[in-house]
């Protein structure tokens, strides 16, 4: 079975500093890996993806993340925070057990980005 | 492409009424998967539908029911609500609903139960 762990509940960094979010997975096979973010009342939007192709995944706004099979992680890094990338983020691996209860996607518990100016 | 969009986006319902959400995928996709996001819990899936068939479910009640028409659009619907089904609730669709692909996600319906 897959799970996944955020490491972090919440994360707090300066405007202009560099954000560091934590993701640890667990699975059998070869693992699709994605990142999504939650701004307030609004629905997630995938920042990246990794799916066995270049272990470092770039994605939109400056976000990237590096797939590390040896510590099954994939964190979530930015060179510089911005105000407007306070938001929740969630770390999700796919389960291709299909059938199973929890469906396609497994997610995280997510992590509170707070960017202070 | 129009995103995944859900109806209504705000609701407010009393206990042991039912509801009806609805959402209509990208144009194309045929996977729709719900889910249900409280802060207590998190994101929980729900179900996942494909060409009209309950593909996957999670654990809820069977209380939590959905369905799929011929050109994707899916409903869920909640009979007898309860206080604990106040929640933000998800959908989001897909191409094909393989593991590989993301799932794009709508802005919601905030269902209130009092």
């Amino acid at each position: 079975a897959q799970s996944v762990t955020q490491l972090d509940s919440h994360v707090s960094v300066s405007e202009g500093t560099p954000v560091l979010l934590r993701c640890n997975y667990s699975s059998s096979y070869s693992p699709s890996l994605f990142w999504y973010v939650q701004h307030p009342n609004k629905g997630l939007q995938l920042l990246l993806k990794y799916t066995s192709a270049a272990t470092l995944v770039k994605g939109i706004n400056g976000f990237e993340a590096e797939f590390k099979k040896s510590e099954t992680s994939f964190h979530l890094t930015k060179p510089s925070a911005h105000m407007s990338d306070a938001a929740e983020y969630f770390c999700v691996v796919s389960d291709p057990d299909y059938g199973g209860s929890q469906g396609n996607l497994i997610f995280g518990k997510g992590t509170k980005l707070s960017v202070k100016p | 492409k129009a995103g995944v969009t859900q109806t209504p986006r705000y609701l407010i319902k009393t206990r042991g009424q039912q509801v009806t959400l609805s959402c209509s995928p990208i144009s194309g996709h045929r996977s729709v998967s719900w889910y249900q996001q409280t802060p207590g819990q998190g994101l929980q899936f729900l179900f996942e539908y494909f060409s009209e068939t309950q593909r996957n479910k999670g654990n809820f009640p069977g209380r939590f029911s959905g369905r799929q028409f011929s050109n994707s659009r899916s409903e869920m619907n909640v009979s007898t609500l309860e206080l604990g089904d106040s929640a933000l609730y998800l959908c989001a669709s897909s191409p094909s609903g393989t593991t590989h692909y993301e799932q794009f996600f709508g802005p919601g319906t905030r269902l209130t139960v009092l």
